[in-house]
């Protein structure tokens, strides 16, 4: 499985855009990447995905690189409920996720 | 929609003993996959199950099997449990597809001793 790099933690402040980065080097023509974030005590929650163009839906925007070998995850304005583990993962869609360490992200009021 | 639903929410087994853990999938999905996550770590992928046959399976011992009924849902039998498999199990629910997004249960916490 193509392995992703992410930071182990991350701290921003409330109201602020958050950048969560991903590298993944060794992606595939095929590889999607997907993001899922865990809240505590909780299961993992779907966030985004794209294969090559930018995306955006109502809880982020994914950005990816020209090259695919990073993308960054963008919470454009973090609250106290974004407090979660994100994953950065990448994949076919149809098969298991292969999740890492993920980025701890803490949110200060 | 309940979403996906798991039971028992907790479980405390002793070591040796077999263990059953139930899902259900959001309606409409067609396929289960199962994950254990040890405390600290992230959800490891343990198998999947379409049209009630095991599609895909990760680095799992032979100790850890399933099943996937007519109607989608899915039990995950552990059998001579050790203590190492004390851990969060997971369910997530998808439609077979390349491009699905997975929806996740809250999990079983099984404690073994």
């Amino acid at each position: 499985d193509a392995k992703t790099t992410q930071p182990n933690s991350m701290e921003s402040n409330e109201e602020e855009p958050v950048h969560l980065p991903c590298n993944h080097s060794t992606i595939s023509g095929t590889d999607y990447i997907h993001w899922y974030r865990q809240l505590p005590s909780q299961g993992p929650e779907y966030v985004i995905h794209g294969l090559t163009s930018n995306v955006n839906n109502r809880m982020a925007s994914l950005a990816i690189a020209e090259d695919r070998k990073s993308s960054t995850l963008i919470l454009h304005r973090a609250t106290l409920r974004d407090a979660a583990v994100y994953y950065c993962i990448l994949g076919g869609g149809a098969d298991g996720l292969t999740f890492g360490k993920g980025t701890h992200l803490i949110i200060q009021p | 929609d309940a979403g996906v639903t798991q039971s028992p929410t907790h479980l405390i087994k002793t070591r040796g003993q077999q263990v059953t853990l139930r899902c259900s999938p959001k309606s409409g999905h067609d396929t289960v996959s199962w994950y254990q996550q040890a405390l600290g770590q992230g959800p490891q992928f343990i198998f999947q199950y379409y049209e009630e046959e095991e599609r895909q399976r990760g680095n799992f011992p032979d100790r850890f099997s399933g099943h996937q009924f007519p109607n989608y849902s899915s039990e995950l039998n552990v059998n001579a449990l050790l203590l190492g498999d004390s851990a969060l199990y997971l369910c997530a629910s998808s439609w077979l597809g390349v491009n699905t997004e997975a929806f996740f249960g809250q999990g079983t916490r099984l404690t073994v001793v």
